[in-house]
């Protein structure tokens, strides 16, 4: 998996584009994926999901992509908002109920 | 639906002293509860697995005699972190899956301060 280190990456975008946020994960056997928001001093919040038997799934503004044979999950946030702002978390689920979550990539909205 | 409401959301102890955190499911039953920590800048580390009724199970490397974890009940877990020390200072956070097969509700997080 990936390892955990003291310095997320980040990524910063322009308010108005789009932007992509990657993630490694580590189990071909995961079959659950989950990307959660979370914003300084809060709990994680769910953003999007999607199903190991699923390549692409769509929501309000965000899209998340499964390439199961590299194991990549990305999350796509299209026009961004100064609300977009946070740390983004990719978590993964193997049969057990148990997440594991991805080290994380801090968004930063420029104005 | 599916809310679990975590307390305190703020701690200051002092070394030595024993704090309890509590989550609870306000609209559903939550056989099971995740209970993770994170430290500034890193990611969601678990700890511990609780389940109603029985033993939790603990992640490695976690001392489950500092970190006691209690299940009684659907709707409440505790997390006790006994003989706190400053390098316990982190952010705690329980988690339980909605019993649909997918999807999980966070409890907003317990800032512990260990001074």
């Amino acid at each position: 998996g990936e390892s955990v280190g003291l310095h997320l990456p980040t990524l910063s975008v322009q308010e108005g584009d789009n932007s992509i946020i990657n993630c490694a994960y580590s189990n071909s056997a995961s079959d659950y994926f989950i990307w959660y928001k979370q914003e300084s001093g809060k709990g994680p919040q769910f953003i999007i999901d999607i199903r190991s038997n699923m390549d692409k799934r769509q929501g309000q503004r965000v899209t998340v992509l499964l390439n199961k044979t590299v194991k990549h999950l990305s999350l796509q946030i299209a026009a961004t908002q100064p609300g977009d702002s946070a740390v983004y978390f990719c978590a993964e689920r193997v049969g057990n109920e148990k997440l594991t979550f991805g080290t994380g990539t801090r968004l930063t909205i420029i104005p | 639906g599916a809310v679990v409401s975590q307390h305190p959301s703020r701690v200051i102890c002092k070394s030595g002293t024993s704090v309890k955190i509590e989550c609870r499911s306000l609209d559903f039953q939550a056989t099971t509860m995740f209970w993770y920590r994170q430290f500034p800048k890193q990611s969601l580390m678990l700890m511990a697995t609780s389940n109603e009724g029985s033993k939790a199970t603990y992640e490695q490397g976690v001392e489950k005699d500092k970190f006691l974890i209690n299940h009684a009940s659907l709707t409440l877990s505790t997390l006790t972190v006994t003989s706190a020390h400053p390098e316990d200072s982190s952010f705690y956070i329980c988690s339980a899956p909605r019993g649909s097969g997918y999807g999980y509700t966070f409890g907003s997080g317990t800032r512990l301060t260990v001074v």
